[in-house]
């Protein structure tokens, strides 16, 4: 298996544009799991899905940020407007009890 | 609710040095504990868990202990290598019904010299 899958790897945009992130889960994983890393706050857990589901998304920072899983092998993380402290790497990742992280989308908002 | 502590970095070693991270746990319940590895520009990957108390999670020279008297999982290795420098992360996932979510500890930066 290829793993869990994101992109871009590296996304530049600048104030008020939308941005959309993607995921592929590995396959037959049921949950999946999106999370923002920074400096500051360190790693958080913005929204997972459980079989397509939402589940909580207790983390999503505010409504400019919205998730999607429309099927079992893809999902979207988007921020509409984006702003400069959405800055941060955001991080999908699938599995259950263990969770396997792709590599990550490197997002910076100038 | 949940929380996981683990000792501030950065952690600076020598080649061959004893390592250890400190990583203790709140939690309501009986969680999993685990460690992850962040190398640079990397996602995070499962380095050991551990599901109940007293077991012992083990992997590439890591180990950790579940230790439920003292709610903690420690995190060691006789001989760092370079190639062991990376973040290391603690978490624990309350076990029972739908709910997988990890709660992290905020990482230790380690950064092992030749």
């Amino acid at each position: 298996d290829a793993g869990v899958i994101q992109s871009p790897r590296h996304e530049v945009t600048e104030m008020g544009q939308e941005v959309t992130l993607r995921c592929k889960p590995i396959s037959g994983h049921d949950y999946l799991f999106w999370y923002r890393q920074t400096m500051m706050r360190g790693l958080e857990l913005l929204i997972y899905f459980n079989n397509n589901v939402p589940i909580d998304d207790s983390g999503m920072p505010e409504d400019r940020f919205s998730a999607k899983m429309p099927n079992a092998s893809f999902s979207t993380l988007k921020i509409q407007p984006s702003e400069p402290r959405d800055s941060a790497v955001y991080f999908c990742a699938s599995g259950q009890e263990t969770q396997y992280f792709g590599p990550g989308t490197r997002l910076l908002v100038l | 609710g949940d929380s996981v502590t683990q000792m501030e970095g950065p952690v600076t070693l020598s080649e061959e040095a004893f390592l250890t991270i400190n990583c203790t746990y709140t939690a309501t319940g009986y969680p999993s504990l685990f460690w992850y590895v962040q190398y640079p520009g990397e996602g995070l990957q499962l380095l050991l868990k551990a599901t109940k108390a007293d077991d012992k999670g083990s992997n590439k020279g890591f180990e950790a202990t579940y230790r439920k008297e003292t709610t903690s999982f420690h995190l060691e290795k006789g001989s760092v290598q370079v190639s062991d420098s990376a973040v290391y992360f603690c978490a624990l996932s309350e076990v029972g019904g739908s709910n997988y979510k990890l709660t992290f500890g905020k990482g230790t930066l380690l950064t092992v010299n030749p």
